[in-house]
Formats: C-alpha cells, sequence, structure tokens
C-alpha cells in the first residue's frame, strides 16, 4: 500500500524563523511528490518535484526531493504570519491519476 | 486561472437523508476527485472520474457513490447519510494523462451530519 508520512504533526515557531517540514513516502512506480498549502479552505499547489537534487524555490519557500533516500523537505525562511496553515504533501505514480496525501503539518507563526 | 466550485461551503443533514455535493471545473480537465478531509487522516480519496461517465473507487467509497453526466460536473451522493459522513469534502481536477499531475482543489463543503 502506498503510504506518505510527514513530521512533525505539529509545529509553532516564532515570526522570523526558520523552518524545514519533512514528507517521505513508500510508493511503487513513483512519478511526482507534490507540496500544498491549505489555510482555511482549498489546498493551494506549491511545488511539483520530479528530479533528485533539484530546488525549487518561490520566494521565501523551497523545496527537494531525494529519490534515493524517498522524502523531500519544505523550507520556508523568514517566516510571517501569513505562513499559518497546514502544509500537505502528496506523492502521484504512473499509470493511475490518484495522489497519495500525507496527513499535513500544521503550523503555526507566532508574531 | 483554473477555478473549482463546490454547490456548498456548509452543509447541515440528517441521518438517513440522502446528499448531493457537486463540482464544478471550468478548464475543460479530464480528471475530477472527491476526498473527504478528517483530522488525523489528511485527505483520502473516494471517487475519482477519468472521464464523462466514467469512475475509479478511491480508498474509502463505501456510502458513496458519484455522477458524471458532463465534463464539467462531478456529484459525490451519500445515498443514506450516517454521522461517521461527517467531515470536510474537496473536490479537484486535473488535466489529462499528459498534463501536469498538480490537482486543482475547491473551496470544499463541511458537511454536518446529525
Amino acid at each position: 500500500e502506498d503510504k506518505v508520512v510527514q513530521s512533525p504533526l505539529s509545529l509553532v515557531v516564532h515570526e522570523g524563523d526558520t523552518v524545514t517540514l519533512n514528507c517521505s513516502y513508500e510508493v511503487t512506480n513513483f512519478r511526482s511528490l507534490l507540496w500544498y498549502k491549505q489555510e482555511k479552505k482549498a489546498p493551494t499547489f506549491l511545488f511539483m518535484l520530479t528530479s533528485s537534487g533539484i530546488e525549487k524555490k518561490s520566494g521565501r519557500l523551497s523545496s527537494i526531493l531525494d529519490k534515493k533516500e524517498l522524502f523531500s523537505i519544505l523550507n520556508i525562511t523568514a517566516t510571517q504570519t501569513g505562513d499559518s496553515a497546514v502544509y500537505l504533501c502528496a506523492s502521484s505514480i504512473f499509470g493511475n491519476e490518484k495522489l497519495t496525501f500525507g496527513t499535513g503539518t500544521r503550523l503555526t507563526i507566532i508574531p | 486561472d483554473v477555478k473549482v466550485t463546490q454547490s456548498s461551503r456548509y452543509l447541515v443533514k440528517r441521518t438517513g437523508e440522502k446528499v448531493f455535493l457537486e463540482c464544478v471545473q471550468d478548464m475543460d480537465h479530464e480528471n475530477m476527485f472527491w476526498y473527504r478531509q478528517d483530522p488525523g487522516l489528511g485527505l483520502r480519496l473516494i471517487y475519482f472520474s477519468y472521464d464523462v461517465k466514467m469512475k475509479e473507487k478511491g480508498d474509502i467509497p463505501e456510502g458513496y457513490s458519484v455522477s458524471r453526466e458532463k465534463k464539467e460536473r462531478f456529484s459525490l451522493i451519500l445515498e443514506s447519510a450516517s454521522t461517521n459522513q461527517t467531515s470536510m469534502y474537496l473536490c479537484a481536477s486535473r488535466g489529462g494523462a499528459t498534463a501536469s499531475e498538480t490537482q486543482y482543489f475547491g473551496p470544499g463543503t463541511r458537511l454536518l451530519v446529525l
């Protein structure tokens, strides 16, 4: 059974801190790893990673994939209160339209 | 911009009622998905559809059915609602096999079954 595990389950930090969120996966026929941010409603897409070792960046957020060790990290530098959200990672596989999601990491930024 | 809309943001129903949740996307996407999201369990796939009138069971299809009569619309049906179906329901869509596997989500329907 395909599995995606995120850690920590929740994290509380002060504004300005840097955080690292973890996502490990065990899937058959892995295609890509996706990160989403979910505030009060719909998850919004952040990154899709398919190749090992290539960092994707968007402002203060960055992410990288390690296909040998089967994990990805999401880094957020100089955190702001607007970064407070649940961060979801999901894996996709070849030959199937499904995504397998982790349970998410709830990040809370204290002003 | 991709837009996925869901018919209701909040819904309160009684046990045994038939419940319809509607999802519409405006990007001509082939694939549409219904998830439920519960604390500590993450997003779990209920059903998905890869074409009109086509459907596939996800991980937790029991107690649910779906309908896809038109490409842009995907309905989730609770034939006889039960209290354990109280949850947040999220619809998503994505393009065809050659498109990015990014899924785009609707705002969610929070369903309470009394």
